[in-house]
């Protein structure tokens, strides 16, 4: 049982380029989410997915795009990579209600 | 846009001495959770409150709920080094059970 895990763990992209970030869980849980982490704001949510096939903006959708193909995977895209969107990004799952959220390990990525 | 503020924002103490961490919104929020984050590692929860007023206990930990469900506090009886991290509080809201996290507390305890 590897929980919520993330790939990859590190990225340095250039100004333009894009990339997926994979996050992936193995405990059937319906909720996922991806937040953004930058020093001196917490967390913020970009992008969440409430089951298979949906997702919904969150609180910094803009630069980004999602897909919930599959239960256990939730994509986060950055199409047109930008110096703003250096961050370490955090996928979470929740079974739902009052459960606790699990977060993976995170992604650093730095935009030049 | 919903905001959580915390304070301090960094506290340096010695093994021993207790703490207090703060967290405030002039939000409702239908539970509140308290996560520690480590060094290069995604946040941990540590504990969900739900109902105002409410207090809970992990062991040398003491957790507290607002009576009107916008505040919480976080109480550390004899700090150790183990306690050291980020610890962040988060409220929770809609169908969806998103969060809205604090702008984080960075605790170091020395010896």
């Amino acid at each position: 049982n590897a929980g919520v895990t993330q790939t990859p763990k590190f990225r340095v992209l250039k100004t333009g380029q894009s990339m997926t970030l994979l996050c992936a869980q193995d405990m059937n849980h319906e909720y996922m989410y991806w937040y953004r982490q930058d020093p001196g704001m917490g967390l913020r949510l970009i992008h969440y997915s409430v089951g298979e096939g949906t997702t919904a903006k969150g609180e910094v959708p803009d630069g980004y795009n999602v897909s919930r193909l599959k239960k256990q995977n939730f994509l986060l895209g950055l199409e047109s990579a930008a110096p703003s969107q250096t961050s370490v990004y955090f996928c979470a799952s929740r079974k739902g209600g009052f459960g606790s959220s699990y977060f993976g390990p995170g992604t650093r990525l730095t935009v030049t | 846009t919903q905001l959580l503020e915390q304070s301090p924002q960094f506290l340096s103490i010695q093994e021993g001495e207790n703490l207090t961490v703060y967290c405030n919104s002039s939000s409702v929020f239908s539970s509140l959770q308290w996560y520690r984050q480590e060094p290069g590692e995604g946040p941990v929860l540590l504990v969900t409150v739900v109902t105002g007023g409410e207090v809970k206990k992990l062991k040398r930990l003491t957790f507290q709920f607002g009576d009107a469900r916008k505040d919480s506090s976080l109480h550390i009886t004899a700090a150790q080094p183990g306690d050291t991290g980020l610890y962040l509080c988060a409220g929770v809201t809609g169908t969806a059970s998103k969060l809205t996290f604090g702008t984080g507390t960075r605790l170091q305890v020395t010896l």
